[in-house]
């Protein structure tokens, strides 16, 4: 069966340090890959998704960036974390077909708090 | 650009009671999804709803989709304090649009 692993579970961070999330999933290939933020009691921000190795689809400016080194790994990062970057992020994939219409199934999330 | 509306947003139900959450969208789509969140946690998929006419139930939650009206019903029978959490539909297009969610909770 698939699963997706994401880490930090939490982390606290000072404004202007880098960040780096990992997410890997098992049990799959060619995956579609997403990163969501959730800011608190708010909906989901989809901030980059991915179809393939080195693919990556920005769907809002930011100073976030994405990167899929290897075809079930997404990693997001920053050079300088701003306090608007405080939130809940939630890695997700789903199976790759022609349509990428296929449900979603999502990471347990990193909580993440700027200082 | 596909939208997509939940409504309510916030629903405070007392616990035995009936209601019924409301996804519309504005384009042309036949898969519909329905995922739960608990306060703290990840998203969890509930139902996936891949054509006109779609029902699916799991326990007090029932699912529907009519492509036509471009609408989504979750109906809560019965609630329990179980069921609180947020609710979300998702409508397939490239990629996925969420809504902004349903808060609820029920009270004794």
């Amino acid at each position: 069966s698939q699963t997706i692993h994401q880490w930090p579970a939490t982390l606290v961070q000072p404004v202007g340090s880098p960040l780096s999330l990992e997410c890997t999933v098992e049990g799959t290939s060619n995956p579609n890959l997403y990163w969501y933020r959730q800011a608190a009691g708010r909906g989901l921000q989809l901030l980059f998704y991915s179809v393939g190795i080195g693919q990556i689809s920005s769907e809002v400016p930011q100073n976030l960036s994405a990167s899929r080194p290897q075809d079930r790994q997404f990693i997001l990062s920053s050079k300088k974390l701003l306090l608007s970057d405080s939130g809940f992020y939630l890695c997700a994939w789903s199976v790759r077909t022609g349509y990428n219409n296929q449900p979603q199934h999502f990471g347990d999330g990193t909580r993440l708090s700027i200082l | 650009e596909l939208k997509v509306e939940q409504n309510p947003l916030f629903l405070s139900m007392q616990e035995g009671k009936n209601y019924t959450i409301y996804c519309n969208y504005s384009t042309t789509s036949d898969r519909l999804y329905w995922y739960r969140q608990d306060p703290g946690k990840s998203l969890e998929s509930l139902f996936v709803l891949l054509s006109n006419g779609a029902v699916k139930q799991e326990g007090r939650l029932m699912a529907s989709l009519d492509t036509k009206a471009r609408l989504s019903t979750l109906h809560i029978t019965a609630a329990v304090h179980d069921l609180s959490a947020t609710y979300f539909c998702a409508v397939a297009d490239t990629p996925l649009v969420f809504g902004k969610g349903t808060r609820l909770s029920v009270i004794a």
